[in-house]
């Protein structure tokens, strides 16, 4: 199986600050790295899927890029309303496998 | 647009069968992979399995002995059999599409559903 490591676990950031996360597979899967973001009480949302595509109505704020085994989301501009948890998940093989979160705070 | 939504017990004794039905509306459960995923309070994301609207499916190993995921194309919703449950599969019962291009990711959530294992 391959494990998904995210760090860091969580972070404390202001508003408009630059906020990076790093997801790390056990062992390659290419592009295959989507990032979700959940909510208190909501079911994760879907922002970039493929390591590095923007899923439809995601601001553009958000990027990823990475490739093989690290991989990194980034936040510009942290806005009000960015402050969740978030997760990255790999398809490259079965068990599709998710990492453990990291939850991003307000300072 | 497409929306997806859980329905089942909220308690399930242990060593019973754990069933959730989502029903899918707004769109055609057609052409598509449909998946469950379950979050224990407090904790991550467990993929559970997901389904093609043909019937063939898609197992995590770990659950595999116990899960069965069905589809019912004429009345648009796809269902979840966990059988032999115990407190640790307590957790928040998500379903959703699979969206496969490059990669498969889970682009429409239902809002999920708890179910807790208790006597």
């Amino acid at each position: 199986d391959i494990q998904m490591t995210q760090s860091p676990s969580s972070l404390s950031a202001s508003v408009g600050d630059r906020v990076t996360i790093t997801c790390r597979a056990s062992q390659s899967i290419s592009s295959h790295l989507n990032w979700y973001q959940q909510k208190p009480g909501k079911a994760p949302k879907l922002l970039i899927y493929a390591a590095s595509s923007l899923q439809s109505g995601v601001p553009s704020r958000f990027s990823g890029t990475g490739s093989e085994t690290d991989f990194t989301l980034t936040l510009s501009s942290l806005q009000p309303e960015d402050f969740a948890t978030y997760y990255c998940q790999q398809s490259y093989s079965v068990p599709l496998s998710f990492g453990g979160g990291t939850k991003v705070e307000i300072k | 647009q497409v929306q997806l939504q859980e329905s089942g017990p909220g308690l399930v004794k242990p060593s019973e069968t754990l069933s959730l039905i989502c029903g899918v509306s707004g769109g055609s459960i057609s052409g598509y992979y449909w998946s469950w995923i379950r979050q224990p309070p407090g904790k991550g994301l467990e993929w559970i399995g997901f389904i093609h609207s043909s019937g063939s499916t898609t197992y995590n190993p770990s659950l595999k002995s116990r899960v069965t995921i069905s589809v019912d194309t004429a009345k648009n919703q796809f269902s979840l059999s966990l059988t032999s449950v115990t407190a640790a599969d307590t957790a928040l019962y998500y379903c959703a599409r699979v969206f496969r291009t490059v990669t498969e990711a889970f682009d429409i959530w239902g809002q999920g559903t708890m179910v807790t294992v208790s006597s």
